[in-house]
Parts: structure tokens; sequence; C-alpha cells
């Protein structure tokens, strides 16, 4: 158990659904981050959260949408999905770099 | 057994056995390494970190050692345990990445035979 948690750990949602994935940490970081992992590729950067501000969105398409309401909190919007969106999206938190992330145990999603 | 992570993406190793999975990084100005293990079903954990003014560090049944000379990383593990079983990740940072940005390797899949 890292101390960052993720819900829902499953979710399978039709492309036209708009849902949401929320991550939490009580470890007093600073940093926030948004990871999209598909089989056999490396961990996709898509969005970096400091201090309740977004410092990084990786090219991702608007679809998904994140949100940062305070330091312990990232959410990701999810809107009109794609099958190939289908993934384990993980959250992970970080005190001042450099140092070590914590990830949650992620979120596996199917898009119909 | 011995891997590259990119070239060699799954890794047997007999019970009991050291191993050892390579991890050849991008970027000379790198300055800390971190080691993730990643199990089924689950997030990437912490095995070890190393950083730059350093070519060796020990943790508990595990070994880092670092070569900046030719970019490369390395993970052993002594006495590999059913247990050790899992996809381990080689992660790098730059002080010119943003906001602690790592930049992670494709991962090799270590197979544990009884």
């Amino acid at each position: 158990e890292t101390g960052v948690t993720q819900t829902p750990r499953h979710l399978v949602m039709g492309m036209t659904n708009k849902k949401s994935l929320k991550c939490e940490q009580h470890l007093g970081h600073n940093a926030m981050y948004w990871y999209k992992q598909s089989a056999k590729k490396p961990l996709e950067l898509m969005f970096v959260y400091n201090f309740k501000e977004q410092t990084e969105n990786n090219s991702v398409p608007s679809r998904f949408s994140p949100e940062c309401p305070n330091s312990s909190h990232l959410f990701l919007h999810l809107h009109t999905l794609q099958p190939e969106d289908s993934a384990l999206y993980l959250c992970a938190s970080s005190p001042p770099v450099p140092n070590e992330q914590f990830f949650g145990p992620g979120t596996r999603l199917t898009v119909l | 057994g011995e891997s590259v992570g990119l070239h060699l993406p799954t890794l047997s190793v007999q019970e009991g056995d050291n191993s050892i999975i390579n991890c050849a990084y991008s970027n000379s100005a790198s300055d800390y390494f971190i080691w993730y293990k990643q199990e089924s079903g689950k997030g990437p954990q912490f095995i070890i970190d190393i950083r730059s003014n350093m070519d060796k560090r020990q943790g508990q049944r595990v070994t880092v050692l670092l070569n900046k000379t030719v970019k490369h990383l390395s993970l052993q593990i002594a006495a590999t345990q059913p247990g050790d079983s899992a996809v381990y990740f080689c992660a790098e940072n730059s002080p010119y990445n943003q906001g602690g940005k790592l930049i992670f390797g494709q991962g090799t899949e270590l197979s544990v035979k009884p």
C-alpha cells in the first residue's frame, strides 16, 4: 500500500458515456500525475500537476480532462472515448523532485 | 539470466538463481534513476533508486549498478524467488524535465520457475 488510492478499480463504459476517475493521496506530496499504461508499451505520461497547477499536458486528446481541486485529489474526466483508450490508468504523486513517484493501483478502463 | 529491457522483454530464471535486468537510458544529463516492480493487477512499486553521483547501491536482495559512461543501468536480484515474478521498469529523471517527469523504459517481464 503506497498511500495513493484510485477509484474505481475497474470501469466499463460506452463511447458516448461520461465518467470520472478519482485519485487521492495523503502523503503531503505537491505533485500528482496521470499515466496511461497499454499492453507491451512504456508508461505514457498524460498530465502533471504541481501545487494544483497543470505543468504538463503531453498532447493528450481533449476527451481526457484533468482536474486538481487541491493537492490531495486528482480527477480524470472522460467523455466520448474510443476503444483504443482502453488501458490501465495510473495516478502517482511525488514530493519535490527529484524523487520517486508513488503509484496507485490503477483503474482498468474498457471502452466498448 | 540477463536481459536488456528494450530488446528482450522477457527473462526466465530458476528459483534461487540471481537475476540481472538491464536498462539503457537515453539522456546523459539524467541524474536520478529508479527501478519499479509491477505485479499483475497492481500499480508500479518502488524497489530502489540511485543518483548519478553513485555507481552502486544495495538494498535487501537487490543491487542497482549505474554506468554513466555507456548510459546503462542494471538491477540485480539475488536468490530470485517466485514472488519476484513481475514486470520491472527503469525510470530516469533529467534536471531539465519540468515537474519531476520521469521517463520510463518499456519494462522486462521476469518469470521465476520453481
